[in-house]
């Protein structure tokens, strides 16, 4: 079976701060991808990034980072310098083949940015 | 062009009564996938289509039957609603089977009375 651990459920800081979201899964798989979507308070899931398990190579992508580590079977995703429009709930995201390729969610980290 | 779309956006309806979700996507995937969000915000999947054949069925009551007329669309009917049924229910869809990226809809928030 797969698993998704977000830890975190709620997350508050002040705008321009750095956050932090970690993601801890378990898989019997040996290729998998892990994903990331967020959720803004309009409900909407929005893709943001996809990682397959070979490519251990940290991304970033303008204010937006993270960094999979296949030891301690981890995707942290940081957001550098919050801004407001950064509010919403996270969801780190699990798909392997032994699942059936289902995609397994995180229970989600809830982040909100004050002005 | 909205990628893929559901209607309603929302549904508010009486115990008992039976309702349908539908679901388009216009990115020309191959499969497609119903996702039950709770009010604690977990999202589980029901299940999963692959050019119109059923390929995920999770644990799900016999009142909600999916039907996919085409593998562009794949609807949601649900029957004799219930009080536990509210949720936001969320279509997706991804290229294949495989492990590529499931793109969502915008949700359909059912509310049952």
């Amino acid at each position: 079976a797969q698993k998704v651990t977000q830890a975190q459920t709620e997350i508050s800081v002040v705008e321009k701060e750095d956050v932090t979201l970690d993601c801890v899964y378990e898989t019997r798989d040996t290729t998998y991808y892990l994903f990331w979507y967020k959720q803004p308070p309009s409900g909407e899931l929005v893709f943001l990034i996809r990682r397959n398990s070979f490519d251990e190579q940290n991304e970033i992508s303008g204010r937006y980072s993270w960094n999979f580590q296949k030891s301690t079977s981890s995707f942290n995703f940081t957001i550098t310098a919050s801004q407001v429009v950064d509010s919403a709930v996270y969801f780190c995201a699990l798909r392997g083949e032994a699942a059936g390729n289902k995609l397994t969610f995180g229970g989600g980290t809830r982040v909100l940015v004050k002005p | 062009d909205t990628a893929v779309s559901q209607t309603p956006k929302y549904l508010v309806t009486q115990m008992g009564n039976d309702k349908s979700i539908k679901c388009e996507q216009n990115l020309g995937h191959d499969t497609m996938y119903w996702y039950k969000q709770d009010s604690k915000k977990f999202l589980k999947i029901m299940f999963s289509y692959n050019n119109k054949e059923l390929i995920i069925n999770e644990t799900v009551p016999n009142r909600f039957s999916p039907k996919s007329p085409d593998k562009a669309h794949l609807n949601l009917h649900i029957n004799s609603l219930e009080l536990g049924d509210s949720a936001v229910y969320f279509c997706a869809s991804s290229p294949g089977t495989g492990v590529g990226t499931q793109y969502f809809g915008p949700g359909t928030r059912l509310l049952v009375l």
